[in-house]
């Protein structure tokens, strides 16, 4: 009940293109959705997030879609550019402060030139 | 922009010592976390810690692991006797509290290995 399932495990997209990674959580009392890029070497770093009572968040490039019915939550990454190839990670918790994330076992996003 | 700093970025041990990793945390940040991630896995959660007692924990902290807040700044992971398992990057992560409570930011990670 604590996992989050994350696809694809690699994903390659041409620049420009739309990079489009997928999870599922099983636990409803999960209310709170970030997605993570991490960098080689690097930790990982808040990309954006989004939390069940709206359906679409978008910040620049990145736009997470929430269907609750379904359990499921989505990363689209618009007019994707080399910079942009990293690993990707949802993760699922509670809100509550000190709750752990739940994290998916990550995309590795290559955008080609 | 403050950030969550770790020390040592490296650290290679023998099996069965004893090692601490240390993580300065946000300044303003109450809580603070340590998660894992062995190499090509994804992230795992180890244990939060506030007002000097743990919150919660994983199954992978067992008695070998300990968290500690020495002082005002630093917040530390012990493991007591290391096993070759335990090779991973260690990452310590903090939030505030109140407003996006729910937001952890992560150091850069303690890559450990153990012979």
């Amino acid at each position: 009940q604590q996992q989050v399932k994350q696809s694809p495990q690699s994903l390659i997209v041409q620049k420009g293109g739309i990079s489009i990674i997928n999870c599922a959580y099983e636990n409803t009392a999960f209310d709170y959705f970030p997605w993570y890029q991490q960098f080689p070497g690097k930790g990982p770093a808040l990309l954006i997030a989004i939390r069940p009572d709206v359906s679409e968040k978008k910040e620049g490039r990145f736009t997470i879609s929430f269907n609750k019915s379904a359990k499921q939550f989505s990363l689209h990454i618009m007019d994707s550019q080399p910079g942009d190839s990293a690993t990707y990670f949802c993760a699922a918790s509670k809100t509550q402060a000190g709750t752990a994330l739940i994290f998916g076992k990550g995309t590795t996003l290559s955008v080609s030139s | 922009e403050p950030e969550v700093t770790q020390t040592p970025s490296h650290q290679v041990t023998q099996m069965g010592q004893e090692v601490i990793l240390r993580c300065v945390p946000i300044s303003n940040h109450l809580y603070f976390y340590w998660y894992r991630q062995i190499l090509g896995q994804k992230v795992e959660f180890l244990v939060s810690f506030y007002n000097n007692e743990i919150s919660e924990k994983s199954e992978i902290f067992d008695d070998q692991f300990s968290v500690e807040r020495p002082d005002g700044s630093n917040f530390t992971l012990k493991i007591r006797s290391t096993k070759l398992e335990d090779s991973a990057m260690y990452f310590c992560a903090s939030s505030r509290i109140g407003q996006g409570q729910e937001t952890q930011y992560f150091g850069p990670g303690t890559r450990l290995l153990v012979l």
